[in-house]
């Protein structure tokens, strides 16, 4: 079967870091995104992982280890307008993408 | 502006009635697809198409048909739409259908069927 397992909500401080993660299980692996995207809005490209190790971009950085099929969005100085979902998603074999479900990430003041 | 346009924004639909929703893009992108998204679950595929001409069947096609007589355009249609094809859709274009191309996203589709 295919699986991929996000925390449905996190909660956050202005100006901390948080580390959203996403397990998953799927019938061959090509790649692993991560995409957000804001309340009502269409979501947005935010890294592809293909590699083990650690993608750094700015105040957003992903690691992948495909040994333990694992993942993390790492985001640092959270700001207000980091508040929206984070969504996990790996390329199967056949190029598709299969989406977990969601982290919805609330940042407070 | 480039980019990948839906119409319409939303639409509320009896039970039982034919719907085609639009996407158009105009990034010149070579592969389409059709996601559903609802509460609590994943993006869900619905069809998609590598290239014009041609179609596939993804996670969830059942109830759902697509076309794609060019580039530039990818209708979706519920032939007799049935209340659990209530959902946001969203249309996304990639520049091909190779491994690591982003996808980008239209605003989507908010659809009730009643």
């Amino acid at each position: 079967g295919q699986n991929i397992d996000q925390p449905t909500e996190m909660t956050a401080t202005e100006g901390a870091i948080v580390q959203i993660n996403c397990t998953y299980q799927t019938s061959g692996f090509n790649g692993l995104f991560w995409y957000q995207q804001h309340a009502g809005e269409a979501p947005t490209f935010l890294s592809y992982n293909v590699l083990d190790g650690l993608e750094e971009k700015g105040r957003f950085s992903s690691f992948l280890s495909r040994s333990k099929g694992y993942s993390y969005l790492l985001l640092k100085e959270l700001q207000m307008k980091d508040s929206a979902s984070y969504l996990c998603a790996v390329e199967n074999s056949n190029y598709q993408l299969i989406w977990g479900a969601g982290t919805k990430l609330i940042i407070k003041p | 502006i480039a980019g990948i346009t839906q119409a319409p924004t939303s639409q509320i639909l009896a039970a039982g009635r034919r719907m085609t929703l639009r996407c158009t893009q105009d990034m010149r992108h070579n592969a389409m697809y059709w996601y559903r998204q609802d509460l609590g679950l994943g993006l869900r595929l619905i069809h998609y198409s590598n290239t014009a001409g041609t179609t596939g069947k993804g996670e969830v096609p059942d109830g759902y048909s697509v076309s794609r007589a060019n580039t530039d355009d990818f209708p979706l249609t519920l032939a007799s739409a049935v209340p659990s094809q209530t959902s946001v859709y969203f249309c996304a274009s990639s520049k091909t259908s190779g491994s690591g191309n982003e996808q980008f996203f239209g605003p989507g589709t908010r659809l009730t069927v009643l």
